[in-house]
């Protein structure tokens, strides 16, 4: 099993609407959680952490945590074209270990 | 403020051959951690150091070995390519445990 997880995709969402992005990860211990968001041939960017469960929202990006089910997720408002990209889930265990990464949905926003 | 900086953006060796990639931390940034991204992957820790030490390792053979300088800057090195050495090559710097952010990436391509 993998540590972290998320569907691959492409998840093809129309303009203007609700993207849902998720992720589940193994390691009921882990602390601090993550979503970067990739452009092709471009590093991955920061858009949201969250350590707590609830949600946590910031502009159009809500991210979402449950601890007991072991899933986090990512919410993407009234989405447009430039939020087309890969969106990589990421899971740290404590704040001063390695952060482990899943292997990325596809996100794209269709007109 | 400059962000993460590395060198070379690209570069192309052959099998055998041995390279070295460089990472300039985020102003006020004292930790910086090496990651491979595999196309298609999510990247995959490679080593953190911090105060000069590598502080984790992952699972990556000995022929990965890195360097910090007292300026924070970093090296990674790789030994005797293989062709599964062709990634981006990723650098992270954060302020001790806090948010790590990525510099633009090296991507190497081995022949």
């Amino acid at each position: 099993q993998k540590e972290v997880e998320q569907n691959s995709g492409p998840l093809s969402v129309p303009e203007g609407a609700i993207a849902s992005l998720n992720c589940t990860y193994s390691d009921r211990g882990s602390q601090s959680f993550f979503w970067y968001r990739q452009y092709s041939g471009k590093s991955p960017e920061l858009i949201m952490f969250i350590y707590s469960n609830g949600d946590k929202e910031d502009g159009r990006f809500t991210a979402q945590l449950n601890k007991a089910s072991q899933y986090v997720s990512l919410l993407i408002r009234d989405s447009q074209p430039s939020d087309s990209a890969t969106y990589l889930c990421a899971v740290q265990y404590s704040s001063a270990s390695k952060i482990i990464f899943g292997s990325g949905t596809r996100l794209s926003i269709r007109p | 403020d400059a962000g993460v900086t590395q060198s070379p953006t690209h570069l192309i060796k052959t099998r055998g051959q041995q390279v070295t990639l460089r990472c300039s931390p985020k102003s006020g940034h004292d930790t910086v951690s090496w990651y491979q991204q595999a196309l298609g992957q999510g990247p995959q820790f490679i080593f953190q150091y911090y105060e000069e030490e590598e502080r984790q390792r992952g699972n990556f053979p000995d022929r990965f070995s890195g360097h910090q300088f007292p300026n924070y800057s970093s090296e990674l090195n790789v030994n005797a390519l293989l062709l599964g050495d062709s990634a981006l090559y990723l650098c992270a710097s954060s302020f001790q445990e806090e948010t790590q952010y990525f510099g633009p990436g090296t991507r190497l391509l081995v022949l």
